[in-house]
């Protein structure tokens, strides 16, 4: 089975642009949720979709933004890049969004590597 | 408080030891717990899942939860020069943050020959 992909996995940016990743499931996972990695900072939250559906959402401005397309793919968007946008975005999958079980369990693509000049 | 707190490392182990890993969480409710490995420059892995109380073993892998401390550790016994890691526990499930994972920042775990 495949696992999770995501492109492109470098991308390098200037201030002010705009910029969307994108990330393909695990082939039967309904669940996508999006992370940010920064040494300083660590893994933080973005936000999860679920059936196309947005079902949590991370402390991030509203210029980080995301969709899920019917066959589960999804994207991220971010508008007017910062500096402080330059990071390592990170795609995870599961087959469903719940409170519990192995059903929940997150695994994660290669990642997209940010950098704003 | 950190929602979940784990030690930052390094932690420092020989070869053939046991590297303990421990991380605390602040949500009572919370039902579900992971330990993800991450090599530098790569994504995490999950290697280990545990949802009740007690010990989950994994081949060189032993996960134990104790819900009542609000406590979950990670110990690697046998430990080789390839475990060097840093090692992210996350958790989920609680009234907070229902099916949101939330992870620590993960210890980072040196093994030396």
């Amino acid at each position: 089975k495949a696992g999770v992909t995501q492109t492109p996995r470098y991308l390098i940016k200037t201030r002010g642009q705009q910029v969307t990743l994108s990330c393909s499931p695990i082939s039967g996972h309904r669940s996508v949720s999006w992370y940010q990695q920064t040494p300083g900072q660590g893994l933080q939250f973005l936000f999860e979709y679920f059936s196309e559906t947005q079902r949590n959402k991370g402390n991030f401005p509203g210029r980080f933004s995301g969709r899920q397309f019917s066959n589960s793919r999804s994207e991220m968007n971010v508008s007017t890049l910062e500096l402080g946008d330059s990071a390592l975005y990170l795609c995870a999958s599961s087959f469903r969004s719940g409170r519990a079980g192995p059903d929940n369990e997150q695994f994660f693509g290669p990642g997209t590597r940010l950098t704003v000049l | 408080q950190k929602e979940v707190e784990q030690n930052s490392g390094p932690l420092s182990v020989p070869e053939g030891a046991i590297a303990s890993l421990n991380c605390t969480y602040s949500d009572r409710g919370s039902q579900s717990f992971f330990w993800y490995r991450q090599y530098s420059g790569k994504s995490p892995e999950l290697i280990m899942s545990i949802y009740s109380n007690g010990d989950k073993e994994d081949g060189r892998f032993t996960a134990q939860l104790n819900k009542a401390s609000q406590y979950v550790s990670l110990l690697i016994r046998d430990s080789q020069p390839s475990d060097s890691a840093t090692y992210l526990c996350a958790v989920s499930g609680g009234y907070s943050s229902a099916s949101k994972i939330i992870f620590g920042s993960g210890t980072r775990l040196s093994i030396r020959p």
